[in-house]
């Protein structure tokens, strides 16, 4: 079966810019979480949907936000983007949230100039 | 809240030899623990993962891993290591009841094979 898609792989943008990433699941799964990966802070949660619903947050700005569709693809929003917000952002499906395997997207690159 | 400790950040180890990367972690409730594997330009990979039960874990590539609970560590271990084996390892954990933090990583350990 296929496995999660985020597109698009790279991107590249101006500070002050927003962006868009969006993150499709493997079929049947319903949690949908976001992961910021860079070099010096390393893997760090965003946030978890689950059914449409945010279920859980991490610590981070409001200018980071998602949202969950019916079919389960979710989307994270950046807006007024920093030079610190190049990074690689992951997304990871699983059935039923964090106690179930989670399957990882390639990730977008985000480069923010 | 959780945090997970990976000691190493680079570890080196010739071709056919053993590895053990280590991790520890702290959270002021119970855990499930789980290791993954990142290969370069790639998104993350589940080796194996500690939900209950024996706290010895097995999982894919010939990768296990040993959940103690005394000495809040999960390592994980490789009797014989390959070329392949190259990639960063990432240990995790998650609270049971889930929670803000999500999966909470290590800093990765930087596994090098040598030949």
């Amino acid at each position: 079966k296929a496995g999660v898609t985020q597109t698009p792989r790279y991107l590249i943008k101006t500070r002050g810019q927003q962006v868009t990433l969006s993150c499709s699941p493997i079929s049947g799964h319903r949690s949908v979480s976001w992961y910021q990966q860079t070099p010096g802070q390393g893997l760090q949660f965003l946030f978890e949907y689950f059914s449409e619903t945010q279920r859980n947050k991490g610590n981070f700005p409001g200018r980071f936000s998602g949202r969950q569709f019916s079919n389960s693809r979710s989307e994270m929003n950046v807006s007024t983007l920093e030079l610190g917000d190049s990074a690689l952002y992951l997304c990871a499906s699983s059935l039923a949230g964090m106690s179930t395997e989670a399957f990882f997207g390639q990730g977008t690159r985000l480069t923010v100039v | 809240a959780q945090s997970v400790t990976q000691l190493d950040s680079q570890v080196p180890v010739f071709e056919e030899a053993p590895v053990e990367l280590r991790c520890n972690y702290s959270s002021s409730v119970s855990v499930y623990l789980f290791w993954y594997v990142q290969y370069p330009n790639q998104g993350l990979q589940l080796l194996l993962k500690y939900l209950s039960g024996s706290t010895l874990v097995k999982g894919i590539n010939g990768f296990e891993a040993e959940f103690n609970k005394s000495q809040t560590s999960f390592h994980l271990r490789k009797p014989s290591v390959h070329i392949s084996d190259t990639a960063e390892y990432f240990c995790a954990v998650s609270a049971l009841r889930g929670g803000a933090d999500g999966l909470t990583f290590g800093k990765g350990t930087h596994l090098i094979i040598q030949p």
